[in-house]
């Protein structure tokens, strides 16, 4: 299957500094990316859908000037936490979507870890 | 707002037993449902997929069976196996989107 990887897997960063996520589809182009937050022992929250060379459609209650994200291209979609503070410290998946066999296909990064001090 | 929810939070199997992981969602208009698999510290794993156009699917050892007048959802696993502990979502897609919206989950605790 198509692979999409995100870097970096784990990252500890002091309260007040931003920290960058990046997803890359690694085999194919996705023109839609997803960014989801996994709080421990829950589900994944969609926090906002990116579509390459458009602004992301940010879901309700999701914080857009905290949480940047841009896609530039269509195999790399990146999310900034800016000003981390000990509270955004969660899971951040991201997926990428492109057409398959049925509706169209989801693939998963592996996630990352953020840890805000 | 719609949701998409699971009945039970955790389930434990005796190994070589069939296990059931069920899951409610609400969009009636939702097309396409997607179980997943996530193991600790990783992201979700495709196991396998149904239209809202069918009512069973089957892969290897994984049943999805939907019955859509209940908006009911469930995984069927069969002999189930120690490298099946995990914890299982359903996520549906809504009809004329790309979102994919998940369920709680369900940890799936095998014995030995």
């Amino acid at each position: 299957g198509a692979v999409v990887s995100q870097h970096p897997s784990w990252v500890i960063c002091k309260s007040g500094t931003s920290v960058k996520i990046e997803c890359r589809s690694l085999d194919f182009q996705a023109t839609t990316m997803f960014w989801y937050r996994q709080f421990p022992k829950q589900s994944l929250m969609l926090m906002a859908t990116s579509n390459e060379g458009s602004k992301a459609t940010y879901e309700q209650g999701v914080e857009k000037d905290k949480f940047l994200i841009n896609h530039a291209s269509l195999t790399l979609s990146t999310l900034t936490v800016t000003s981390a503070h000990p509270e955004d410290s969660s899971f951040y998946i991201c997926s990428a979507w492109t057409s398959g066999e049925n509706t169209g296909e989801l693939f998963f990064g592996e996630g990352s870890r953020l840890t805000v001090l | 707002g719609e949701s998409v929810g699971l009945h039970l939070p955790t389930l434990s199997v005796q190994e070589g037993d069939n296990s059931i992981i069920n899951c409610a969602y609400s969009n009636s208009a939702s097309d396409y449902f997607i179980w997943y698999k996530q193991e600790s510290g990783k992201g979700p794993q495709f196991i396998i997929d149904i239209r809202s156009n069918m009512d069973k699917r089957q892969g290897q050892r994984v049943t999805v069976l939907l019955n859509k007048t209940v908006k009911h959802l469930s995984l069927q696993i069969a002999a189930t196996q120690p490298g099946d502990s995990a914890v299982y979502f359903c996520a549906e897609k809504g009809g004329g989107t790309y979102k994919y919206i998940f369920g709680t989950g369900t940890r799936l605790k095998v014995l030995a």
